[in-house]
């Protein structure tokens, strides 16, 4: 199957610094990803959908100044997390699909877990 | 709104019996529909996917769903549940055949009794 990666695994920041994630699909050309935030014992919130050299379309409720999307080609996407709060901690996951996936299925990233102290 | 509803946070199983895992769907069009199981702090993988090419569908480690439309449901089975089956598993559904946006369910968390 597909592979998405993410980096970095797990990244603890100060309160008030930005953090950048990245996403990307190793073996395939993904025209849109999604992200996602899933806190303790929850399951997955759709935060935003990043189709390639288009703006994100995000979740209502979303700050999209706040958590800033770019898809700038077909195979990366990030999410910085900016001037970042300890309520910004959860693990966030990113997902791509393609119209050459059967169903327009999603493949996952193995997520990163932030930390903010 | 279109979703889908998982039933019981919680499933424990002793090794050997089966799992059943429950899950309904509201909509008005037969969807796309997704179960994915997720080991604690790493990513969803797919276990199956239903997309209307058969009711009954097997997918990895065991596992398989039947997709009844009469009952709007999508429950996953596996026959012999083994000690690696505890994970989280999540059904998603994809109910709009031009959004590419799934819809998960609250999930289910299995535990597997020795």
């Amino acid at each position: 199957g597909a592979v998405v990666s993410q980096h970095p695994s797990r990244v603890i920041c100060k309160s008030g610094t930005s953090v950048k994630i990245e996403c990307r699909s190793l073996d395939f050309q993904a025209t849109t990803m999604f992200w996602y935030r899933q806190f303790p014992k929850k399951s997955l919130m759709l935060m935003a959908t990043s189709n390639e050299g288009s703006k994100a379309t995000y979740e209502q409720g979303v700050e999209k100044d706040k958590f800033l999307i770019n898809h700038a080609s077909l195979t990366l996407s990030t999410l910085t997390v900016t001037s970042a709060h300890p309520e910004d901690s959860s693990f966030y996951i990113c997902s791509a699909t393609s119209p050459g996936l059967a169903a327009y299925e999603q493949y996952f990233g193995p997520g990163t877990r932030l930390t903010v102290t | 709104a279109q979703s889908v509803t998982q039933l019981g946070s919680h499933v424990s199983v002793s090794e050997g019996a089966l799992v059943l895992l429950r899950c309904n769907y509201s909509s008005s069009v037969p969807p796309y529909l997704f179960w994915y199981v997720q080991y604690p702090n790493q990513g969803l993988q797919l276990l199956l996917k239903y997309t209307s090419a058969a009711t009954l569908v097997k997918g990895i480690n065991g596992f398989e769903a039947e997709f009844k439309k009469s009952e709007t449901s999508f429950h996953l089975t596996k026959p012999s549940a083994h000690m690696s089956d505890a994970a989280e598993y999540f059904c998603a559904g994809r109910i709009r055949s031009n959004d590419y946006k799934l819809s998960f369910g609250a999930g289910t968390t299995v535990t597997v009794r020795a």
